[in-house]
C-alpha cells in the first residue's frame, strides 16, 4: 500500500463549485505540504502544516484553503474553483526527524476546471 | 528572480553519453539539498540528497558548491530508461519547506 495517498485522482468540476482534495499518509510524518504543478512550472507550494494546530501560507494560497484534520489527514479546498486553478496537485509528507527531511510525494490529482 | 533555477532543457542524448544539470539558487540559509526524478505525469521521487561533499551513487554524481550557490548533477552512461524530469530542491530548515526548481527534462535516445 503507498504510504501517502491522495483522493480522487482525477476531477473534472465547473467553474464556481467547491472541491476538496484529500490526502492521508501512513507515515508517521508530522510536516504534510500541498502544492500545485503546471506545465513548465514545477511544484510551487500552496500551503503546508507542521502539526495538526500549525497551518501555514505556501507562495500561492489565494484561492484555497486547507484543513489539518488529524497527524494523517491534510485536506485542500477550492471555495469557488476557477479555469486557472486547473492543474496537478500533489500532496507530500516530510519528518524533521530524519537526517535529510527529504520529502514523500502522493501519486497526485488531476483537476480540471471548466 | 525566482529563488531556485534550473536549466530546462530539453536535453536530448543518446544511449552512454553524459550529461550534467546544474541548479542555482539564492538563499544562503539553505541547508539541505536534494535531486528528485519526475516522470511524466507521476508524483516526484527522491533521487539523492545532495552533500557537502559531494556523492555518488552508481551512475549519479552530485556536487554542492556553497561558494558559488549551485548543486549539479551528472548522469554517467545514459540510458533509455533514464528519462525524465529531474528536479532539484533547496531546503532552509528554519523555515521548514523545500523550494523547487522547474525542471530539466532529459530525453535519452537509442
Amino acid at each position: 500500500d503507498a504510504d501517502v495517498t491522495q483522493t480522487p485522482r482525477n476531477r473534472i468540476t465547473k467553474t464556481g463549485k467547491r472541491i476538496m482534495l484529500e490526502c492521508s499518509q501512513t507515515k508517521g510524518h508530522d510536516r504534510m505540504y500541498w502544492y500545485r504543478q503546471d506545465p513548465g512550472l514545477g511544484l510551487r507550494l500552496i500551503y503546508y502544516s507542521f502539526d495538526v494546530k500549525d497551518i501555514n501560507k505556501g507562495e500561492i494560497s489565494d484561492g484555497y484553503s486547507v484543513s489539518r484534520q488529524a497527524q494523517a489527514k491534510f485536506s485542500l479546498s477550492l471555495e469557488s474553483a476557477i479555469p486557472n486553478q486547473t492543474a496537478l496537485y500533489f500532496c507530500a509528507t516530510s519528518d524533521l526527524r530524519l537526517d535529510r527531511n527529504e520529502q514523500f510525494f502522493g501519486p497526485g490529482t488531476r483537476l480540471t476546471v471548466l | 528572480r525566482k529563488e531556485v533555477e534550473q536549466d530546462p532543457g530539453p536535453f536530448n542524448v543518446p544511449e552512454g553519453a553524459t550529461v550534467a544539470f546544474n541548479c542555482t539558487y539564492s538563499n544562503s540559509a539553505s541547508q539541505s539539498f536534494f535531486w528528485y526524478r519526475q516522470d511524466c505525469r507521476k508524483e516526484p521521487k527522491l533521487l539523492m540528497s545532495v552533500y557537502s561533499s559531494g556523492n555518488e551513487d552508481g551512475r549519479f554524481t552530485a556536487q554542492l558548491n556553497r561558494a558559488s550557490q549551485y548543486i549539479s548533477l551528472l548522469i554517467r552512461d545514459s540510458k533509455l530508461s533514464d528519462s525524465a524530469t529531474y528536479l532539484c530542491a533547496v531546503l532552509e530548515h528554519n523555515a521548514g519547506k523545500s523550494t523547487f526548481g522547474d525542471g530539466t527534462t532529459l530525453t535519452v535516445k537509442p
